[in-house]
């Protein structure tokens, strides 16, 4: 099985702040890396695709990038809606598998 | 737009079997893979497993495998989610989520094991 490995678990971030998350494969996925944001008590929410495919209607805000197999999730100027846990999923291959998740709270 | 409603939170006991459902609106429902996943209280995300809506085919994680049944109605667009040989561990939170990679989720379905 791929494994992903998250980074940080979690971190504190102010208003305006902007936030790098990233995620790491244990092998080649090509492209094949999508981000979501989950909030408590929620259903996840799809971000982005395809590494750096933003879904529609998801704010210009969030980006993502790709080096090899090391993926980042970029949040420019957070605002409080931002504030929540963010997961990354690779799909190259089944099983599908997650990172840990990066819990981002309010400084 | 599409929907995807899940039936509502179970409470079984350990050993027990438990099934969620599914039901699609706003797409063709045999065009787009449907994924389970679970959470566990205070825990990430885990994928379970997916089916193909338009033949029923099916994948897992070993994890769950001869423990987990993903089935589909289409003439009603609802796909299920099957789980025996329940134990605590299984307490969670399951979703059922569209297309690869999953673009729309259900709302979530709570399963209590408890004796």
């Amino acid at each position: 099985d791929i494994q992903m490995t998250q980074s940080p678990s979690s971190l504190s971030a102010s208003v305006g702040d902007r936030v790098t998350i990233t995620c790491r494969a244990s092998q080649d996925i090509s492209y094949y890396l999508a981000w979501f944001q989950q909030k408590p008590g929620k259903a996840p929410k799809s971000l982005i695709y395809a590494a750096s495919s933003l879904h529609s209607g998801v704010p210009s805000k969030f980006s993502g990038s790709r080096s090899g197999t090391n993926f980042t999730l970029t949040i420019s100027s957070l605002r409080p809606e931002d504030f929540a846990t963010y997961y990354c999923q690779q799909y190259n291959s089944y099983p599908l598998t997650f990172g840990g998740g990066t819990k981002v709270e309010i400084k | 737009q599409v929907q995807l409603v899940q039936s509502g939170a179970e409470v079984k006991k350990p050993g027990a079997s438990v099934k969620v459902s599914c039901k699609a609106s706003g797409y063709t429902f045999t065009n787009y893979y449907m994924h389970w996943v679970r959470q566990a209280p205070g825990q990430g995300l885990e994928w379970m497993g997916r089916i193909n809506p338009n033949s029923g085919g099916t994948n897992c994680t070993q994890k769950f495998q001869g423990r987990v049944t993903m089935t589909r109605d289409t003439s009603i667009s609802t796909a299920y989610m099957e789980l025996s040989r329940l134990t605590s561990d299984d307490t969670a939170v399951y979703y059922c989520a569209r297309d690869l990679p999953p673009v729309d989720w259900g709302q979530g379905t709570l399963v209590t094991v408890s004796s």
